[in-house]
């Protein structure tokens, strides 16, 4: 693989049950990045890594959780799923003084 | 509150140029990025301002005035697979990338 994968490409999910969104990159970049993405509105931020390690909450970060137990990988949990969570989420990763975002295909999850 | 405004759509001819804009205020200022994104795709990078002045690549270009809280993406010689969404981004005080709610382009033949 090259870039970023996430995983699933889409979900349909009832409302109260665990989810679990999956990214990897393999470029080693130390920044990630979840995002949802809703109709009419901006990619909003929910939680970020700057390094391995180490997490941070963004905009939007409630009911959502994340870890970093290595450089590659940056999973996405909802711990109990509510129908507002429907969108599309994205991971990102970057790197370098720039600082470019690199996005996967994202996942569509619906929340029934 | 930090904001990012663009128009929600737009329509051009093929062939021929379009300007897209975007003004922003934002806590900070540490680059201005555009991104495109084809519908149910992800967005793809097309280009990066910090300072002043047009950035040329190819068919499109990118513009900033700091002072005045304000970028245009040009694009010329328009191509049917322009069609998309363009999205104006601004990374503020802590490097966080704050993000517009996209131009729709709609290019027609």
């Amino acid at each position: 693989i090259a870039g970023i994968t996430q995983a699933p490409t889409s979900q349909i999910l009832a409302a109260g049950r665990r989810m679990t969104l999956r990214c990897t990159q393999d470029m080693r970049h130390n920044a990630m990045y979840w995002y949802r993405q809703d109709l009419g509105l901006g990619l909003r931020l929910i939680h970020y890594s700057n390094t391995a390690g180490t997490t941070g909450k963004g905009e939007v970060p409630d009911g959502y959780s994340v870890s970093r137990a290595n450089t590659d990988d940056f999973p996405l949990t909802l711990a109990s799923a509510v129908p507002s969570q429907t969108s599309v989420y994205f991971c990102a990763s970057s790197a370098g003084q720039e600082n470019i975002q690199y996005f996967g295909a994202g996942t569509r999850l619906s929340v029934l | 509150g930090q904001n990012i405004d663009q128009p929600t759509e737009m329509t051009a001819t093929e062939g021929a140029i379009v300007q897209i804009n975007c003004t922003y205020q934002t806590s900070g200022f540490n680059g201005l990025f555009w991104y495109q994104q084809h519908a149910g795709e992800a967005p793809t990078f097309l280009s990066y301002n910090v300072l002043d002045g047009l950035e040329e690549k190819g068919r499109f270009s990118s513009f900033l005035s700091r002072s005045k809280g304000y970028s245009y993406l040009l694009l010329k010689e328009l191509q049917m697979k322009d069609s998309a969404s363009y999205l104006c981004a601004v990374m503020d005080s802590n490097y966080q990338l704050i993000w517009g709610a996209g131009t729709k382009l709609i290019i027609k033949p």
